[in-house]
């Protein structure tokens, strides 16, 4: 059945160290999100993406996060070099036009 | 820009009705949605209003008032399986199309 596929689920590292996190949207979506979600904050939006373009990174430290697709079926959301205070969950979503957008499990990141 | 407001917590009884609230300001207003998201897991879309009444689907109703930058959320016959975040998000037009999100309010179910 047609899903977000994200990796890893579980991320631990030390602080200074690069992390990347990976997302497959649903087959056919043009649209993809990067949240991220903590008890203070709720989801915030990171970056977004149609048709593989880059629309919005406002909501994301440029000095460290990065976005980009490579291609259709591949989204990656790095920071280098990570901090403490990037602990968090990190969710993609996809959708398809002006539709819902569905999310991944997410990305449980751990830095200490 | 855009505000989201929610209440952070609610409790209701089983079996009860609950109506969960959402006002939103926002400059290109274009849907709003509903999800739900239980602990540890991923958000899942429940309902999306961009005309003004009542979605109705199953036990859970969501209605929109656009003049009034209002929303609620309506479940009925409430479940234990119904405690979870509800998260209200807007589609804003005129910010490319890109869905902001609330804080979400935590409903508790007690027997």
């Amino acid at each position: 059945d047609a899903r977000v596929t994200q990796t890893p689920r579980h991320k631990v590292t030390e602080m200074g160290q690069e992390v990347t996190m990976r997302c497959q949207p649903i087959l056919g979506h043009n649209t993809v999100f990067w949240y991220r979600q903590t008890m203070m904050q709720g989801l915030e939006l990171l970056a977004y993406f149609r048709n593989r373009a880059p629309l919005d990174d406002s909501g994301m430290p440029k000095d460290r996060f990065s976005a980009e697709m490579p291609d259709a079926t591949l989204a990656t959301l790095k920071i280098q070099p990570s901090e403490p205070r990037d602990s968090a969950v990190y969710f993609c979503a996809s959708g398809l036009g002006s539709q819902e957008a569905f999310f991944g499990q997410g990305t449980r990141l751990t830095v200490v | 820009g855009q505000n989201i407001d929610q209440p952070t917590e609610m409790t209701a009884t089983e079996g009860a009705i609950v109506q969960i609230n959402c006002t939103y300001q926002t400059s290109g207003f274009n849907g709003l949605f509903w999800y739900q998201q239980h602990a540890g897991e991923a958000p899942t879309f429940l309902s999306y209003n961009v005309l003004d009444g009542l979605e109705e689907k199953g036990r859970f109703s969501s209605f929109l008032s656009r003049s009034k930058g209002y929303s609620y959320l309506l479940l009925k016959e409430l479940q234990m399986k119904d405690s979870a975040s509800y998260l209200c998000a807007v589609r804003d037009m005129r910010r490319d199309d890109k869905i902001i999100f609330g804080k979400g309010t935590r409903l508790h179910i007690l027997p």
